[in-house]
């Protein structure tokens, strides 16, 4: 069936290396990813997004790439600084009637 | 711009009754979105609410309702609570329909009820 998964549940790195969590998904009609951070006791913040006519996007410190032949996503974050520590899950929508599916999660802890 | 804000902030709650919480959305803003966030599901879909109609709805039973107000604040409503429905209820807005994005508008979220079922 339809699934948003996260190859890794937790990620830990040192402050100032640089940060990549994955994200496999499954439904091939998906066309708009994002990617969300969410710390702890508030809600999620949206971080990036891609459609699927793109393979690369890029924010502040933040670059999204997708690859539509494998269905994997990644979120890379440049200069991993303390405040990145947090929740990161990615969210897909496809299909004919816009199904938003969430991934579950990965926590990414920044060490000093 | 005062944020996405939703109360009651806790709520404790027992099998069989009904709970209804409450969403402020940001100025402006029409779409209200629900979501329900378990350690073991994640984050799940509800339904969006623009100009006080659902135009969206995700996969849960019908004891799981809203309904948006004129002024763009919106109610979620779960009657005969079971214990599966503790979680971490959220609510978003965005300025225009947000249903999957058709449009690219970003959502705002607020801290979320944490509902516990005894």
């Amino acid at each position: 069936g339809e699934s948003v998964g996260l190859h890794l549940p937790t990620l830990s790195v040192q402050e100032g290396d640089n940060s990549i969590i994955n994200c496999a998904y499954s439904n091939s009609a998906s066309d708009y990813f994002i990617w969300y951070k969410q710390e702890s006791g508030k809600g999620p913040q949206f971080i990036i997004d891609i459609r699927s006519n793109m393979d690369k996007r890029q924010g502040q410190r933040v670059t999204v790439l997708l690859n539509k032949t494998v269905k994997h996503l990644s979120l890379q974050i440049a200069a991993t600084q303390p405040g990145d520590s947090a929740v990161y899950f990615c969210a897909e929508i496809g299909g004919s009637n816009y199904k938003l599916t969430f991934g579950k999660g990965t926590l990414l802890t920044v060490n000093p | 711009k005062a944020g996405v804000t939703q109360t009651p902030r806790y709520l404790i709650k027992t099998r069989g009754q009904q709970v209804t919480l409450s969403c402020s959305p940001i100025s402006g803003h029409r779409s209200v979105s629900w979501y329900q966030q378990t350690p073991g599901q994640g984050l799940q879909f509800l339904f969006e609410y623009f100009s006080e109609t659902q135009r969206n709805k995700g996969n849960f039973p019908g004891r799981f309702s809203g309904r948006q107000f004129s002024n763009s604040r919106s109610e979620m409503n779960v009657s005969t609570l079971e214990l599966g429905d503790s979680a971490l209820y959220l609510c978003a807005s965005s300025l225009l329909v947000w249903a999957g994005g058709v449009n690219t508008d970003t959502q705002y979220f607020g801290p979320g009820t944490r509902l516990t079922v005894l």
